[in-house]
C-alpha cells in the first residue's frame, strides 16, 4: 500500500514561474518529511526537509508547506529556472526507522527557458 | 570528500543468475541502506545496515540479501534473477542511523541492472 502519494506526475513551467508539487501521507507516525532532487544519471540528493511541528520552511527559492491535520505537504519552487529541471521526490520517515524512507512516486519537472 | 561509490555502474544478467553489487559509503559514515528504483514502483527501501548488522528490511523476497563489512562497505546480492529485478539499485550512506538530520541520506549514482 502506497503510503505517500505525490502529484502531479509531471509538470512543465516557464522560467520565472512557480512550481508546486503536492504530497499526502497516511501514516501519522511519520515525523520527518524530506524532499529529494534527482538529475538524470545521478542519485537523489536532499533538497529540503521539515518536521511536523513547523508549518513552513524556506531555503532560498524552495519552500515546504506542511499541513499536519490534512496530512499533506508541498514543495514550492519560486522563480523556477531551467537548471531546476529534474525529478523531485517527497518522502516520509519515522525517526525510529533509521534510514528507511517511504518515497512518493516522483514528479518530473521541466522548466522551459 | 569522496561521495558514495557504487560498482558496477551497469550490468546485464540473464534470468536465474545471481548478482552482487558493491557500495563504498562516504568516509566516516556507518549506516548504509539500499533502495530499488523502477519506473513503475519508484524508490523502494530494501534494507539498512549499521555496524555490520541489518537494522531494517523492506518488503522484498528472500532472494534479496546484503551484508556490511567492518569498514562499513556493503554488498547486496540478488539470487535467481527475474525479469522484474531489472532496476537501478541505489546505495545511500549516513553518519548514523537516520543521519545527523533524520532522513538525510547521501545517495550514490546507482548500479543499473538489466535482466534478460
Amino acid at each position: 500500500q502506497q503510503q505517500v502519494k505525490q502529484s502531479p506526475q509531471s509538470l512543465i513551467v516557464q522560467k520565472g514561474g512557480i512550481s508546486i508539487i503536492n504530497c499526502a501521507y497516511e501514516n501519522t507516525a511519520f515525523d520527518y518529511f524530506p524532499w529529494y532532487q534527482q538529475f538524470p544519471g545521478k542519485g537523489p540528493a536532499l533538497l529540503i526537509a521539515i518536521r511536523p511541528d513547523v508549518s513552513e520552511k524556506k531555503e532560498g527559492r524552495f519552500t515546504i508547506s506542511f499541513n499536519k491535520s490534512a496530512k499533506q505537504f508541498s514543495l514550492h519552487i519560486m522563480d523556477s529556472q531551467p537548471g531546476d529541471s529534474a525529478t523531485y521526490f517527497c518522502a516520509a520517515s519515522k525517526e525510529t526507522s533509521g534510514s528507511r524512507l517511504t518515497f512518493g512516486e516522483g514528479t518530473q519537472l521541466t522548466v522551459n527557458p | 570528500k569522496a561521495g558514495v561509490t557504487q560498482t558496477p555502474r551497469y550490468l546485464i544478467k540473464t534470468r536465474g543468475q545471481q548478482v552482487t553489487l558493491s557500495c563504498s559509503p562516504i568516509s566516516g559514515h556507518r549506516s548504509v541502506s539500499w533502495y530499488q528504483q523502477t519506473p513503475g514502483q519508484g524508490l523502494q527501501f530494501l534494507f539498512e545496515y549499521f555496524s555490520e548488522t541489518q537494522r531494517n528490511k523492506g518488503n522484498f523476497p528472500g532472494r534479496f540479501s546484503g551484508r556490511q563489512f567492518s569498514n562499513s562497505r556493503s554488498e547486496m546480492n540478488v539470487s535467481t534473477l527475474e525479469l522484474g529485478d531489472s532496476a537501478l539499485y541505489l546505495c545511500a550512506s549516513s553518519p548514523a542511523r537516520g543521519g545527523l538530520i533524520p532522513g538525510e541520506l547521501f545517495f550514490g549514482e546507482g548500479s543499473r541492472l538489466t535482466v534478460l
